[in-house]
């Protein structure tokens, strides 16, 4: 089965510095990725998907992100992040042979320092 | 367009009381999904729907029933609730019949079982 492992659970920046945030799957099968972003007291928003193609993704808000079938992970990066970007982040993962089923991992919190 | 709706968004019930937890769409979309986001665990996929009249089970569906009469409705009942049911609920629903396109999801139900 698939899995998903987002590898650090808080992430602090300063405001106006990079930030990396982190995704590995696992899957013996070609997959679908996606990354959400759930600001406070809200639902989930898609930030961008990797289906097929350039390996690197552009997203909303100036966010991007890279697949690395070799590595089987799908880092999201910023080059200087803002405030209005504390939220929490959600990498996901579903099969092409079953693309009715996400999963999820368990997030990342970004917390951004003036 | 209203979007995804979820109904109520807080609710307390004593253990052994059984609820519904209601969602509906006004996009048309195929796609209908249940999940629950519990700290450190991320989003856990309850039942998922490609279409009027089809369910199925995703991750943790035991103690939550559903149902899909309707494109647009895809409530979520509790049978007999239970304190490790204690979490935030939200409704998603995507264009087509997989989870491949974007979800949209509701603003989520914060349920306290006693």
């Amino acid at each position: 089965a698939q899995s998903v492992t987002q590898l650090d659970s808080q992430v602090p920046v300063f405001e106006e510095a990079p930030v990396e945030l982190r995704c590995n799957y696992s899957s013996s099968v070609s997959v679908y990725l996606f990354w959400y972003v759930q600001y406070p007291n809200q639902g989930l928003q898609l930030l961008l998907k990797y289906l097929s193609g350039s390996t690197l993704v552009k997203g909303i808000n100036g966010f991007e992100a890279e697949f690395n079938k070799s590595q089987t992970s799908f880092h999201l990066r910023k080059p200087s992040v803002h405030i209005s970007d504390t939220a929490e982040y959600f990498c996901a993962v579903t099969l092409y042979s079953s693309a009715s089923k996400i999963i999820f991992g368990s997030g990342t919190r970004l917390s951004i320092r003036p | 367009n209203a979007g995804v709706t979820q109904t109520p968004k807080f609710q307390v019930l004593k253990t052994g009381q059984s609820m519904t937890l209601q969602c509906a769409q006004d996009m048309n979309h195929e796609y209908m999904s249940w999940y629950r986001q519990d700290p450190g665990m991320g989003l856990r996929l309850i039942h998922y729907s490609v279409g009027a009249g089809i369910t199925d089970q995703g991750e943790v569906p035991n103690g939550y029933n559903v149902s899909r009469s309707t494109t647009e409705d895809f409530p979520l009942r509790l049978l007999s609730a239970a304190p490790s049911q204690t979490s935030v609920y939200f409704c998603a629903s995507s264009r087509q019949g997989t989870s491949v396109n974007e979800q949209f999801f509701g603003p989520g139900t914060r349920l306290t079982v006693l």
